[in-house]
């Protein structure tokens, strides 16, 4: 059964621009989640998307954005990036069960200069 | 604010020496932990959790203890071995009661297995 996949694994961007890093759950699992990783905030959670319809949300500004589809592939969308940006961006999928156990993907490392 | 937090940022154990992580966390509503490995270059990985009403669970040479009255949670490796070197995280997950998933991660405890 493959994992969750992320791609890009790798991004360089420079700041102002946009940038959408895309999520494909495992099967079968309809809830997709997405954290940012630093060295000094550690792993902060952005927001989840069940059904097409986000479910939870972080304490992130709105340039920080996602959307998920109806074969639950999801993508987030970070506009006007800032030099903090710069983070190692998780997404993790669950099936829908009671114990809500999550399974993270490689993560996509954004750089941005 | 509610949050997760770890006593010690590095744990150095012995090959074959039994391992505890710390965690403390500050919400005394929530009802569902977990401890997640994170080794480098990859995403955390799910490694054993625990509901509220439970004090203590165990998997396969890991044990995790709950502590509601003084809201600790530990995770007890027993036997380290080299392959447990990594980054242990414990998480909350605070939308469980809204439905859905919200974890709030502690800062991470990094383990190291000398030979």
């Amino acid at each position: 059964k493959a994992g969750v996949t992320q791609t890009p694994r790798y991004l360089i961007k420079t700041r102002g621009q946009q940038v959408t890093l895309s999520c494909s759950p495992i099967s079968g699992h309809r809830s997709v989640s997405w954290y940012q990783q630093t060295p000094g905030q550690g792993l902060q959670f952005l927001f989840e998307y069940f059904s097409e319809t986000q479910r939870n949300k972080g304490n992130f500004p709105g340039r920080f954005s996602g959307r998920q589809f109806s074969n639950s592939r999801s993508e987030m969308n970070v506009s006007t990036l800032e030099l903090g940006d710069s983070a190692l961006y998780l997404c993790a999928s669950s099936k829908p069960s009671l114990d809500n156990e999550q399974f993270f993907g490689p993560g996509t490392r954004l750089t941005v200069l | 604010g509610e949050s997760v937090g770890l006593h010690l940022p590095t744990l150095s154990v012995q090959e074959g020496d039994n391992s505890i992580i710390n965690c403390a966390y500050s919400n005394s509503a929530s009802d569902y932990f977990i401890w997640y490995k994170q080794e480098s270059g990859k995403g955390p990985q799910f490694i054993i959790d625990i509901r509220s009403n439970m004090d203590k669970r165990q998997g396969q040479r890991v044990t995790v203890l709950l502590n509601k009255t003084v809201k600790h949670l530990s995770l007890q490796i027993a036997a380290t071995q080299p392959g447990d070197s990594a980054v242990y995280f414990c998480a909350e997950n605070m939308g469980l009661t809204g439905g859905g998933n919200k974890l709030t991660f502690g800062t991470g405890t990094q383990l190291k297995v000398e030979l």
